[in-house]
Parts: structure tokens; sequence; C-alpha cells
């Protein structure tokens, strides 16, 4: 099976800050990565995918990059709404993981 | 609007069964693979179940393997899990996801709401 493991698994930060949250696989995985964030109570929602395709209507601050084995989001200024949990998925293989997240809270 | 919407969990005794429901709406059902993802209370998603469009493709997460069942009814716009030998571990919140296609890469573009698992006795 292949392990995803995100750092930092928490992140403090300001409004308007850049930040960058990093997966990273235990084998290679092309780009076939996803992105996802969730809200308290809420399900997840598709961020990006492909490692570096945003999805449709997701704000352009967010972006993705990487391939093979490390992976990274980043946010280009902290929004409010921005405060949440982000997982990463891969795609390449069954079983389909999760990462264990990184929570991103209000400094 | 493109809609799942989950139900049948509940409580249940260690040792019970539970079926679970995802019902589809306003997008061809029967033309995406579906799957299940589960999150215990507190922790992170766990993808544990994945059916293609036509239901012919199956695969489970090890840990549910041999005790899960998942299929569909393209008839009513309807997937399911049959959940038996229920464990205290299989707690959690339950979501189904509609599995998009681009090229050659997969992803969950729609997720329903999420329906409570409890086991307990």
């Amino acid at each position: 099976d292949i392990q995803l493991t995100q750092s930092p698994p928490f992140l403090s930060a300001s409004v308007g800050d850049r930040v960058s949250l990093t997966c990273r696989a235990s084998q290679a995985i092309s780009t076939y990565l996803a992105w996802y964030q969730q809200k308290p109570g809420q399900a997840p929602r598709l961020l990006i995918y492909a490692s570096t395709t945003l999805q449709n209507g997701v704000p352009s601050r967010f972006s993705g990059s990487g391939s093979g084995t490390l992976f990274t989001l980043t946010i280009s200024s902290l929004q409010p709404e921005d405060f949440a949990v982000y997982y990463c998925q891969q795609l390449n293989s069954y079983p389909l993981t999760f990462g264990g997240g990184t929570k991103v809270e209000i400094k | 609007e493109k809609e799942l919407l989950e139900s049948g969990g509940g409580l249940v005794s260690p040792g019970g069964s539970l079926r679970l429901s995802c019902v589809a709406s306003g997008f061809n059902f029967n033309s995406y693979a579906m799957n299940w993802v589960r999150q215990a209370p507190g922790k992170g998603l766990e993808w544990i179940a994945s059916l293609s469009d036509v239901g012919g493709t199956k695969n489970y997460v090890d840990s549910v393997e041999g005790r899960f069942t998942i299929s569909r009814d393209n008839s009513v716009n309807t997937m399911y899990l049959q959940m038996n030998y229920l464990t205290v571990e299989d707690t959690a919140m339950y979501f189904c996801a509609k599995r998009a296609v681009r090229g050659n890469y997969w992803f969950f573009d729609l997720w329903g709401r999420g329906t409570q698992v409890t086991v307990s006795s």
C-alpha cells in the first residue's frame, strides 16, 4: 500500500500569509494526487487534481505542484475561509489512500 | 444541482449489520464509478470501497474486505454498502463520493454529507 505523509500536521498562520503544505508518498505516484479541504461538520471539497489542476470554482490563490513522491499545496494569501483541514489523496493504485491531514489554524 | 445523499447509519451492537444507501441526483449516475470513504471521530479520511459504473469491478481496503459489500442499482440511482460483523473500529462518519475522470486522472469531485455509524454495546 502507498502511504502518504503530510507535514506539518498543524500550521498556525495569519490572514494574508503564504502557506505551503507538503505531502510525501512512500513510492512514486507520478502526478496521481488530489488535494481536498474539509471544514468542521462538512464533507471534503476537491481543490486540486492531477497534482496541479485547479478544480472548477476553486480560488486561484490555491495551487499544487510536485510529481513522483513529493507534492505541495500552496495558498498564496490565506483568507479567513481557508482555515480548515487539508488532505492529500493518491489515486495511482488501490487501496486509494489519504494523508493524515494538515490543520491550518488562525494565529 | 448535483447531489449525493447518504442514509442508513445508526447505533449497532458489535457483530451486527447495517446497510447504508447513497442516492444520487443531478448527474448521469450510471456513467460514474462510486466510492465509500469513512472518517472515525477526530481522525482523517479513509477510503474503504470503490465500484465501477456498471458494478462489475469492486475494490476494498483490507480492513473491510470480506465483511463489507459495495453494490449499486443504476435504475434508482443508488449505491449501497452492506456492512456485516461490525466492530467498534468501524465507528465513523461514512461518506459516498463520485469519481470523476479527466484523461488518465481520477478524483472525487462530489461528496455527500455523510451518515454516522456507531458500533457500541
